[in-house]
């Protein structure tokens, strides 16, 4: 079945930069775009943004333009997020999720990353 | 970019009650593309119902979902204990996807 296994939690100190991996299993990785989600506290869902493995095509919220960076390997079907210039307010849990159809229907665990000093 | 406003933020109900939630949009979506997501607590969201009215796999039947343009709901028709969690409108009418800050459902 599909699955999405996403790198463990992190602890990071201010001006760090981190990488995030999901890896894929039980579909073909390189045709469906992989997107990116953040979640705080009280803040809900955000989306940060998508890549499409095959091309290497991407999309970013404005937003996080800037901050966050997306990259995918075919050969072992996974996908990376790298945040940089941590700050406090990107303490939060990172999911990736594979998009069909415009919505997202398969979730990886999470990944809590910590932005302490 | 299309916010979606979903009310109410939290909502209280017994087992066997129907309950009803609701998700508005700034701006006109295609009901082809506004779906819920359902959340448990330290869980990852799970899609829920797809394309307004459609459920995911494993869903079961007393959920449904409605809306066209700017309105949007889902309903429960009898609830059960298993049901609380927090559920999340999202929808693609264009970049960025945009989600809306969920309902809370809680059980007595």
């Amino acid at each position: 079945q599909v699955q999405l296994q996403q790198s463990g939690a992190e602890l990071m100190k201010p001006g760090a930069s981190v990488k995030i991996s999901c890896k894929a299993t039980g579909y073909t990785f390189s045709t469906y775009w992989m997107e990116w989600v953040k979640q705080r506290p009280g803040h809900g869902l955000e989306w940060i943004g998508e890549i499409f493995p095959g091309s290497g095509s991407t999309n970013y919220n404005e937003k996080f333009k800037g901050k966050a960076t997306f990259t995918a390997d075919p050969s072992s079907n996974t996908a990376y997020i790298q945040l940089s210039g941590l700050t406090s307010e990107d303490s939060a849990v990172y999911y990736c999720a594979r998009e069909r159809s415009g919505g997202f229907d398969c979730w990886g665990q999470g990944t809590l990353v910590t932005v302490s000093a | 970019e299309n916010v979606l406003t979903q009310s109410p933020a939290i909502m209280s109900a017994s087992p066997g009650e129907k309950v009803t939630m609701t998700c508005r949009a700034s701006s006109s979506v295609s009901s082809s593309y506004l779906h819920w997501y359902q959340q448990k607590s330290g869980a990852s969201p799970k899609f829920w119902i797809y394309s307004t009215s459609n459920l995911a796999s494993g869903v079961p039947a007393r959920f449904s979902g409605s809306g066209s343009g700017t309105s949007y709901s889902l309903t429960i028709s009898s609830v059960e204990a298993e049901d609380a969690a927090t559920y999340y409108c999202q929808q693609y009418s264009g970049y960025p996807y945009t989600f809306g800050g969920g309902t809370k459902l809680e059980i007595k």
